[in-house]
């Protein structure tokens, strides 16, 4: 069963810090999303990482996807109140996507 | 493009009845659409997988005959919690894949809130 680890699955901050947030993995996978998720609504697709270690950026979000696709990360530069959310990172698997725990992010102002 | 959606949005049943939950792909064909399951604070849980005009493929633990999938045509599949209870209330969201999906890439509805009383 492939299994994804994400961590941490809750953090505050005050406006302006910057964060990483972790996907870890033992499986290999073909691909990484991340998604975010607003309070009752589906999730919404970030960005999606292929290549071992590829690099993408998304204005104050960078996203890595490992050498061995085994695991990614999402950083957020000077983070501000509006990128509070669910932060949802799944690789694809064979068939399906696995889904990490899910990171509650909160930025104070 | 890629648009799905979700009908109803919300539904309060009393336990005992049953629900139908519709999931739509409504600018693409989807060959393969998605229901999942979240309960509050949590991640999304895949229940169940299906295929246009095939049996749907569920998750260890998830009772087939509870939760009634149907894959009817390219546009359309639904989900029936049959005889609801309360533990069954949840956040439904379903995703459709379409043929030519680069990265085997999913659209999410905008998910259905499930109350049973």
């Amino acid at each position: 069963t492939q299994l994804l680890e994400q961590s941490p699955q809750f953090l505050s901050i005050q406006e302006g810090e910057n964060l990483t947030v972790y996907c870890n993995s033992s499986s290999v996978f073909s691909s990484l999303q991340w998604y975010r998720q607003e309070p009752g609504e589906g999730p919404v697709l970030l960005v999606t990482v292929v290549t071992g270690g590829e690099v993408k950026k998304l204005k104050r979000l960078t996203f890595q996807f490992g050498d061995a696709r085994k695991d990614s990360s999402l950083h957020i530069t000077a983070a501000q109140p509006g990128d509070t959310g669910l932060y949802l990172c799944a690789g694809q698997g064979a068939q399906k996507l696995v889904f990490g725990q899910g990171t509650r992010l909160t930025i104070n102002p | 493009g890629a648009v799905v959606s979700q009908h109803p949005s919300w539904v309060i049943c009393k336990s005992g009845t049953s629900v139908k939950i519709e999931c739509r792909s409504l600018d693409f064909q989807a060959t393969t659409m998605f229901w999942y399951r979240q309960f509050p604070k949590q991640s999304l849980m895949l229940m169940a997988t299906s295929n246009e005009g095939s049996k749907a493929t569920y998750e260890q633990g998830v009772e087939k005959d509870k939760f009634l999938i149907n894959h009817a045509s390219l546009t359309l599949s639904t989900l029936t919690v049959t005889s609801a209870h309360p533990e069954d209330s949840s956040f439904y969201i379903c995703s459709a894949q379409g043929r030519t999906s680069g990265n085997n890439e999913q659209f999410f509805g905008p998910g259905t809130r499930l109350t049973v009383l």
